[in-house]
Parts: C-alpha cells; structure tokens; sequence
C-alpha cells in the first residue's frame, strides 16, 4: 500500500522562474493539501484539493496554484519565483476534504537562487 | 485569530519524561494534533485530541483542555531517536487544514 508520493524529491531554479511539484496522495484517499515549511517553521497551509477543485485557500498569492485530477493526484504550481519561496513543499493526503487523518509525503525541497 | 505557541526548544536526557506545551486561542479549532517530524522527513501524526482529557498511546500522551486553549504532549521513558521537531496543530472549522505552530525542537541526551 504505496503512501504519499512526491516528485521531485529536490529541484533547484532560478528567481523568476515557474515550478511544478506533483503528489500521489495514498491509495484510498482522495483529498489533497498543499503546505509550504520554510526552515525552522512549522507547515503552512497553501490549499486544499477536493473533487478536482479548490475547496480552501491560505494566505498565499495568486502566484501558487494547483490542480487535482481525475485519479486524485495533484500538481502544485508556482510562478515567477522568488528567493522567499525556498521551502519543504508537502503534501498530505485524505479522505473526504476533511484532515483528521492526514497523512504526509516526504516533501519536495525547492531552492530558489 | 488562530495563533499557535509552543516553545521554541527543549532538552532532556534518555530515559526521563517531558511534557511540550501548546497554547491556542480558543476560537475556531475543531481539534487539536500533534506531529513528530525529524530533520528533512515528513511529519508523523501522534495523536488527535477532540475531546477535553488525557489520550495515552504507549509512551505518548497528549492532553486538550478547549476552554482554557491549552494542550500537552507527553514523552515517556525518553530515547534518543525521539530527538525530533515537535509540531501542534488546530485544526479548522471546516475541517479542511491544519495550522500549525512552529514546532518545538527536542534533543534528548544520554
């Protein structure tokens, strides 16, 4: 039973730049959630994924997006990068838009210089 | 506001016991979760508490009182591998996130 999933595991780019990061939620579940850690802080929440649509948003800029798919994984977008965005990117996935029981993917490790 | 504090570090040797406080305002959590995560890993979900008391799981507990915003983990018979970030976290009305504070890190020494 293959947990959560995310790719890639560390990306380096360019201020300015767009990103794409991409999570598999576990296998049953269909709900994802976006958080952003920066080093030395606890998750924060970008958004929530749900039936292919954004249920929740945080408070982050237009700039973060995403999309849920048909089999319930997600991509997370985001455009003309700046240094501040350098974080853990997570994942956790759900079951039925709610997060008492979220479970967490390793994590995508984005270095913008 | 949902504001989460927890303290920032704590120390402790093999074999003792700790206990991690977390305050929240009282408004708007339905529920309250604690998460280990080690360096560069993921976090790891403990425990959920939505109900006021004391839930034991092995050497964990964590504790909830809704009226006073306040929580508690609780580490037993401390090891080394439980040197880790600790993190709380509400969870919302709705259901739909978590909020987390920013963790308090435990290094435990022989």
């Amino acid at each position: 039973d293959a947990g959560v999933t995310q790719s890639p595991t560390h990306l380096i780019k360019t201020r300015g730049q767009q990103v794409t990061l991409r999570c598999s939620p576990k296998s049953g579940h269909d709900t994802v959630s976006w958080y952003q850690q920066a080093l030395g802080q606890g998750p924060q929440f970008i958004f929530q994924y749900y039936e292919e649509e954004e249920r929740q948003r945080g408070n982050f800029p237009d700039r973060f997006s995403g999309h849920q798919f048909p089999n319930y994984s997600s991509e997370l977008n985001v455009n003309a990068l700046l240094l501040g965005d350098s974080a853990l990117y997570l994942c956790a996935s759900s079951l039925r838009g709610m997060n008492t029981e979220a479970f967490f993917g390793q994590g995508t490790r984005l270095t913008v210089v | 506001g949902q504001n989460i504090d927890q303290p920032t570090e704590m120390t402790a040797t093999e074999g003792a016991i700790v206990q991690i406080n977390c305050t929240y305002q009282t408004s708007g959590f339905n529920g309250l979760f604690w998460y280990q995560q080690h360096a560069g890993e993921a976090p790891t979900f403990l425990s959920y508490n939505v109900l006021d008391g004391l839930e034991e799981k092995g050497r964990f507990s964590s504790f909830l009182s809704r009226s006073k915003g306040y929580s508690y983990l609780l580490l037993k018979e401390l090891q080394m591998k439980d040197s880790a970030s600790y993190l709380c976290a509400g969870l919302n009305q709705a259901g739909t996130a978590l909020i987390f504070g920013k963790g308090t890190t435990l290094s435990v020494s022989s």
